[in-house]
């Protein structure tokens, strides 16, 4: 098993432009989810989604997008690039939710810069 | 807004020693407590989940505590290689009923002295 296949590793992008940052894993989990991760600060949630076709925002939603029309993929949707998005960013996965105990998989993340 | 706070931040230490650092999370709902350990460039990897006040984890030299009445954990680490330089994060896990997440800590930077 490849685990959290996340892909670009590092992207830099100018104000206005948009990218998809693309998330796949290939261990059959229901739960995936986005993470930024900011200096100084902990892993923030941006969005998740509990299966195929389901999706709810984290605690910092705006300014991205998200689609889970598989169980294996799930992208995030930068529309309009920001300098406030320059961040790590996290996708990570489970079987179960949460409230299950389970450990998150996380992918080696995704360095963006935006200038 | 819930408050995990890690300390210290940020820690070096010679190879060989031993050291403990510190996840600090509310005392009340507790769900359960988790710590990822983050090597540079890879992927944070699970190390413990912990549910039970009390409970004692380990994984060869590391090993965690966990104390829900007073809302810590200590994670330590025994005879410290240079394989161990990472950031430790905590997360929290409250249990309100409600849509919960895990709330991260800002983790602690270990860095090992050869």
């Amino acid at each position: 098993n490849a685990g959290v296949t996340q892909t670009p590793k590092f992207r830099i992008l100018k104000i206005g432009q948009s990218m998809t940052l693309q998330c796949a894993q290939d261990m059959n989990h229901n739960y995936m989810y986005w993470y930024r991760q900011d200096p100084g600060m902990g892993l923030k949630l941006i969005y998740y989604s509990v299966g195929a076709g389901i999706t709810d925002k984290g605690e910092v939603p705006n300014g991205y997008n998200v689609s889970r029309s598989t169980t294996e993929d799930f992208p995030l949707r930068l529309e309009l690039a920001a300098p406030s998005q320059t961040s790590v960013y996290f996708c990570a996965s489970s079987y179960r939710g949460q409230l299950t105990n389970e450990k998150l998989f996380f992918g080696s993340g995704t360095q963006l810069s935006v200038l | 807004i819930l408050n995990v706070e890690q300390s210290p931040q940020s820690l070096h230490v010679q190879e060989g020693d031993s050291t403990n650092f510190t996840c600090s999370f509310p005392s009340s709902n507790f769900y359960a407590l988790h710590w990822y350990r983050w090597e540079t460039a890879k992927s944070p990897e699970a190390l413990f989940v912990m549910t039970l006040n009390g409970d004692e984890k380990k994984k060869g030299r590391i090993s965690a505590t966990l104390n829900t009445k007073e809302g810590y954990s200590y994670l330590y680490i025994k005879g410290s290689q240079p394989e161990d330089s990472a950031t430790y994060l905590c997360a929290f896990l409250g249990s309100n009923f409600g849509n919960e997440k895990l709330t991260f800590g800002t983790g602690t930077r270990l860095t090992i002295i050869p």
